[in-house]
């Protein structure tokens, strides 16, 4: 069974740092992209940030650029979220979710349990 | 960049209604479409995929049906486990953007 547990969520003072983690089983790690998505309380999807299988292709949305860097390490099967300069817009239920299928034009399947980032004083 | 829009926002229906939900995108986009459902409290779940393909394990009252511009989820029959938020998304290309939902439940 597929399964993507995240990690590393917490309370945060605005301007502050968090590392969240995601960690896969069930399936070849290495051979799948993976994305962020977040979801705010009461709010919709916000697509995030994406890495592709290899970490050679990586997207982010506009709102995280310049200040969250995806990663991953292949062979610890992991996905890694590194939130800099945080604000309280960013406070929010961080997913992280792969790609149903090998090719980069592919929907998001599984998705992990979340991981909810609070950025408050 | 491309914007995905749904209506309705929300929606009251009687069990056994048929239901539907109408995702657009700006600009087109193929049938690079899904449809994710997120009961409350719960994680998103795909539910139908290139627009009209139903992932596995998904009744089949749900149907996907559109290309372009313009897509729909139809639910035949709503039952109560039907409740939740359903969420259209493009995935060819980035920004993968999110529909703002649309919130089903029982009249």
């Amino acid at each position: 069974e597929v399964q993507l547990v995240e990690s590393g969520g917490g309370l945060v003072k605005p301007g502050g740092s968090l590392r969240l983690s995601c960690a896969g089983s069930g399936f070849t790690f290495k051979s799948y992209g993976m994305n962020w998505v977040r979801q705010a309380p009461g709010k919709g999807l916000e697509w995030i940030s994406s890495i592709s299988s290899s970490s050679s292709i990586i997207h982010y949305a506009d709102s995280v650029k310049g200040r969250f860097t995806i990663s991953r390490d292949n062979a610890k099967n992991s996905l890694y979220l590194q939130m800099n300069s945080l604000r309280a817009e960013d406070t929010a239920v961080y997913y992280c979710a792969k790609l149903y299928d090998f090719w980069s034009d592919s929907p998001f399947d599984p998705w992990g349990q979340g991981t909810l980032v609070t950025v408050s004083s | 960049d491309i914007q995905m829009t749904q209506s309705p926002s929300s929606l009251s229906a009687s069990l056994g209604d048929r239901v539907t939900i109408t995702c657009r995108a700006s600009q087109g986009i193929s049938n690079y479409l899904a449809w994710y459902q997120q009961r409350p409290g719960k994680v998103p779940k795909l539910l139908i995929y290139a627009a009209s393909t139903l992932q596995s394990g998904v009744p089949s009252r749900f149907s996907g049906s559109g290309s372009g511009t313009d897509f729909n989820i139809t639910i035949s029959s709503l039952q109560p486990e039907d409740v939740a938020t359903y969420y259209c998304q493009k995935y060819h290309s980035a920004p993968f953007t999110f529909g703002p939902g649309t919130t089903v439940d029982i009249k």
